[in-house]
């Protein structure tokens, strides 16, 4: 299964909506999840099921989708959330696939 | 709250192996799986394999398939990953992750981080 995200890096102001795109070449239900990885720094798990939040993670970070398409929004962009943001299928479980990234600056 | 902690850097000629480690602590090291992801510098997130120690499995991307052998220790609750036949292309940080298993889904909760693997001649 192949990911594809777009756009593979964006800017935006402080208190912005900032929405990334993620697509499976395949159906993958709802097996997506989404990491945070700040520079410098290991990855985070931000949301897992396409949709649910992982504990400690701010609620200005939201996922949607199913099937081929979905989305991780960020509500009201703060400065500590500039990094790169990786969506992962894990329809294919116990095996992954990562997607290529999307770098969010400010 | 599972810790994992990486063996250090490693400097490796083209052609050699590398061994590295990832320790668990802070809950039963059976009870999940351990995957080991690699980035390049500047580059994405690459999935190499994992293993369930509690049933011994191991799996392995096709990309690495016959390259990258990874074993677990449960009485040490650490999880190895061997790397043969460098190139540099193989120049990356190499991290683990504990995945949990809820359901049918599954994630990477926890990363060590990670390990610098440098081949060079």
């Amino acid at each position: 299964i192949q990911m594809t995200q777009s756009p593979s890096s964006l800017s935006a102001s402080v208190g912005d909506r900032v929405t990334i795109t993620c697509r499976a070449s395949q159906s993958i239900s709802n097996y997506l999840n989404w990491y945070q990885q700040k520079p410098g720094k290991a990855p985070q798990l931000l949301i897992y099921a396409a949709s649910r939040l992982q504990s400690g993670v701010p609620s200005r970070f939201s996922g949607s989708g199913s099937g081929t398409d979905f989305t991780l929004t960020i509500n009201s962009l703060q400065p500590e959330d500039v990094a790169s943001y990786y969506c992962q299928q894990t329809y294919s479980t116990p095996t992954f696939t990562f997607g290529p990234g999307t770098k969010v600056d400010l | 709250q599972v810790q994992l902690v990486q063996s250090g850097a490693e400097v490796k000629k083209p052609g050699s192996s590398v061994k590295v480690s990832c320790k668990a602590s802070g809950d039963t090291f059976r009870s999940y799986g351990i995957s080991w992801v690699r980035q390049a510098s500047g580059q994405g997130l690459e999935w190499m394999g994992g293993i369930i120690p509690m049933y011994g499995t191991t799996y392995y991307a096709q990309h690495f398939r016959g390259r990258v052998t990874i074993t677990a220790d449960e009485s040490t609750s650490t999880a190895y990953m061997e790397v043969t036949s460098l190139t540099s292309d193989d120049t990356a940080i190499y991290y683990c992750a504990r995945v949990v298993y809820s359901g049918s889904y599954s994630q990477f909760d926890s990363w060590g981080r990670g390990i610098l693997v440098t081949v060079s001649s």
